[in-house]
């Protein structure tokens, strides 16, 4: 139980261009959702906080215009980078709480964007 | 805010031999600390948690340690294997339901 996937896992679109990313709770429903971003060798920083119905929560210095996520229902969230930039390149990996009440999270398989 | 940090940044161990991992923690009001292993090009995956009102955790050659005190905890492997070869990250968080504030991670090599 308790898994997550994205989709895709791996894109590559030009400059300019927006690009959509999905994440799946698939055996369990989640109110909240967390987007992270990791560039090479390094940790876990995260973005944004998906809630289920309302609008996201955004980590200071990420901008809300140009990462767009919705949490349409409780087994999906979006996140959508839009105008994309080389420098948007990234491992992107979304987690999700656990159903059964306690701290765990599980964390999506990534996708890995590339902005050329 | 929380910061966690990690050390050591790397480390290589000889296969069969214990590799241990130590983060320490700024909130004293965290109180779940998770250990994820990150194989290169996949999503982290939780191996071992420790909740504040245990000290210690054990599940087969994985085991945390937590110093409320000294605001510390360390993971373990014993009998190390060339898969266990991957970047360690802990984290911790003071709420059910919250994000996590992640260590800069640690890259373990075992050599067979």
């Amino acid at each position: 139980g308790a898994v997550v996937s994205q989709h895709p896992s791996w894109v590559i679109c030009k400059s300019g261009t927006s690009v959509k990313i999905e994440c799946r709770s698939l055996d369990f429903q989640a109110t909240t959702m967390f987007w992270y971003r990791q560039f090479p060798k390094q940790s876990l920083m995260l973005m944004a906080t998906s809630n289920e119905g309302s609008k996201a929560t955004y980590e200071q210095g990420v901008e809300k215009d140009k990462f767009l996520i919705n949490h349409a229902s409780l087994t999906l969230s979006t996140l959508t980078v839009t105008s994309a930039h080389p420098e948007d390149s990234s491992f992107y990996i979304c987690s999700a709480p656990g159903a059964s009440g306690g701290y765990e999270q599980y964390f999506g398989p990534g996708t890995r964007l590339t902005v050329t | 805010g929380e910061n966690v940090e990690q050390h050591p940044s790397t480390l290589s161990v000889q296969e069969g031999d214990s590799a241990v991992i130590k983060c320490t923690y700024s909130d004293s009001a965290s109180n779940y600390f998770p250990w994820y292993k990150q194989e290169l090009g996949k999503g982290p995956q939780l191996i071992i948690d420790i909740r504040s009102n245990v000290g210690e955790k054990k599940d087969q050659r994985i085991a945390v340690t937590l110093n409320k005190t000294a605001k510390h905890f360390s993971l373990h492997i014993t009998e190390t294997q060339p898969e266990d070869s991957a970047v360690y990250f802990c984290a911790a968080t003071n709420n059910y339901g919250q994000n996590f504030v992640f260590g800069p991670g640690t890259r373990l090599s075992v050599l067979p």
